[in-house]
């Protein structure tokens, strides 16, 4: 079982503010890395898939980055909005075998 | 185009009786997944099908737990009997499939989830 760790765990912050989370997995034989957004009652939806190191992803006001040499990813939210509220995923892609982290919950108050 | 369809959405149930949950992928997705969800973590894979094969169900409890996708289209995952650890939200994905190296980039498409809760 490969290990994929999300931090922080939660996040509170005011509507405006920019924030980053982190994701860490195993920086060897590494495949893809997915993220995703999970709204409360929704179904998960598909942020970004990362393949290269280096790599650079955005939609909209949120963007991520790889580093597979070191194993992590970074999601940033800028000006974060009430609607951005939800819990981040990130999935660890090993010969379409997906490996969880356990998300960030992040709270944006009006 | 519909997404991937789940029902029920919401089951409650006491423990040792069985339930069954079902799920339809995206049309035209080889691969289907169910996954486990506890409160706190993330999911975690308990079976994965191409087309009507199941490639990977080592962390499926076969004592309690069985699938099935019979024609390569909807599947239906049972827990019999459900014990009280068994209250979580059970996820079923689908992604397009394909073969090499591409294979691995497929995105999955994510069902809403069944909220199991056993009293």
């Amino acid at each position: 079982i490969l290990n994929v760790e999300q931090s922080p765990q939660s996040l509170h912050v005011q509507e405006g503010d920019s924030t980053n989370f982190t994701c860490s997995f195993p920086s060897s034989n590494f495949y893809a890395l997915h993220w995703y957004r999970w709204e409360t009652a929704k179904s998960p939806e598909a942020l970004f898939v990362m393949t290269l190191n280096g790599d650079e992803k955005k939609k909209g006001r949120i963007s991520a980055t790889l580093n597979t040499k070191e194993g992590y990813s970074y999601l940033y939210i800028k000006g974060s909005q009430p609607e951005d509220s939800a819990t981040y995923l990130c999935a660890f892609n090993n010969f379409n075998k997906f490996y969880f982290g356990s998300g960030t919950k992040l709270n944006v108050k009006p | 185009e519909a997404g991937v369809v789940q029902s029920p959405r919401y089951k409650i149930i006491e423990k040792k009786q069985p339930v069954a949950f079902w799920c339809n992928p995206i049309s035209g997705h080889n691969t289907l997944y169910w996954y486990l969800q506890n409160l706190g973590q993330g999911p975690e894979l308990l079976i994965r099908y191409e087309n009507e094969e199941a490639v990977d169900d080592s962390q499926l409890p076969k004592d309690r737990f069985s699938a099935e996708r019979l024609k390569g289209v909807d599947s239906t995952l049972k827990i019999q009997p459900a014990e009280l650890g068994d209250s979580a939200v059970y996820l079923c994905a689908s992604s397009p499939g394909g073969s090499g190296r591409a294979k691995s980039y497929n995105e999955q498409f994510f069902g809403p989830g069944t909220r199991l809760t056993v009293l």
